[in-house]
């Protein structure tokens, strides 16, 4: 079973439309947790931390569910240009090595 | 600008040739890493530095070799050895460990000719 894993999508929405993305992470030791967006061909960029509580930025929120063992990130209002692929990241408890689940694609279509 | 540069953005090598890809950063910080994407699959690491004279194997660091004599810079060299070296590769950085964000370069795309 894979440290993170992640739906690979792709996930093909209208404008406007509300979608969410699971990732799932085997280490229930796991600290730290993270989504990344990544454009076709660049370097994937930090989109947001997710926190115990659950965060907002945005029409963008991620909750984290220990007890299962996953995060998840929701984006309301769909825009063109959320269009990418966005990566699920973990960090375990004192660890180093940041694992990054393999992506999920979104396309959001006029 | 702070950031992490990452050079030549194309590179193209010869099978059997070991070639060298760039990561230099100013930011201060004291971790880097350097991972592997294949097209459509997530970052896969291949070697990790915390401190300077210092770096750890990743999940594929066979293949690879890399150095961290000075704190900004941590080259990767892809030696003749990695049978499948063709993918687009991304240096990071981060304060320190992984429970703060990474920065990423802008990748360096090699292709085995």
């Amino acid at each position: 079973r894979k440290e993170v894993e992640q739906d690979p999508g792709p996930f093909n929405v209208p404008e406007g439309a509300t979608v969410a993305f699971n990732c799932t992470y085997s280490n229930s030791a796991s600290q730290s947790f993270f989504w990344y967006r990544q454009d076709c061909r660049k370097e994937p960029k930090l989109l947001m931390s997710v926190y115990s509580s659950g965060n907002e930025d945005g029409r963008f929120t991620a909750q984290l569910n220990r007890a299962s063992q996953y995060i998840s990130l929701l984006i309301r209002d769909s825009k063109l240009s959320d269009s990418a692929t966005y990566l699920c990241v973990v960090t375990p408890t004192g660890g180093f090595k940041t694992i990054f689940g393999a992506g999920t694609r979104l396309f959001v279509k006029a | 600008d702070g950031g992490i540069t990452q050079s030549p953005k194309y590179l193209f090598r010869k099978e059997g040739q070991n070639v060298t890809l760039s990561c230099e950063q100013n930011l201060n910080h004291d971790a880097m890493y350097w991972y592997r994407q294949d097209p459509g699959q997530g970052l896969r690491l291949i070697y990790y530095s915390q401190i300077v004279n210092d770096f750890q194997k990743g999940d594929i660091a066979e293949g690879y070799s890399v150095s961290r004599e000075k704190k900004e810079s941590f080259p990767l060299t892809v030696t003749s050895a990695q049978k499948n070296p063709t993918a687009f590769y991304l240096c990071a950085s981060s304060i320190k460990g992984g429970t703060t964000e990474a920065f990423f370069g802008q990748g360096t795309r090699l292709t085995v000719v």
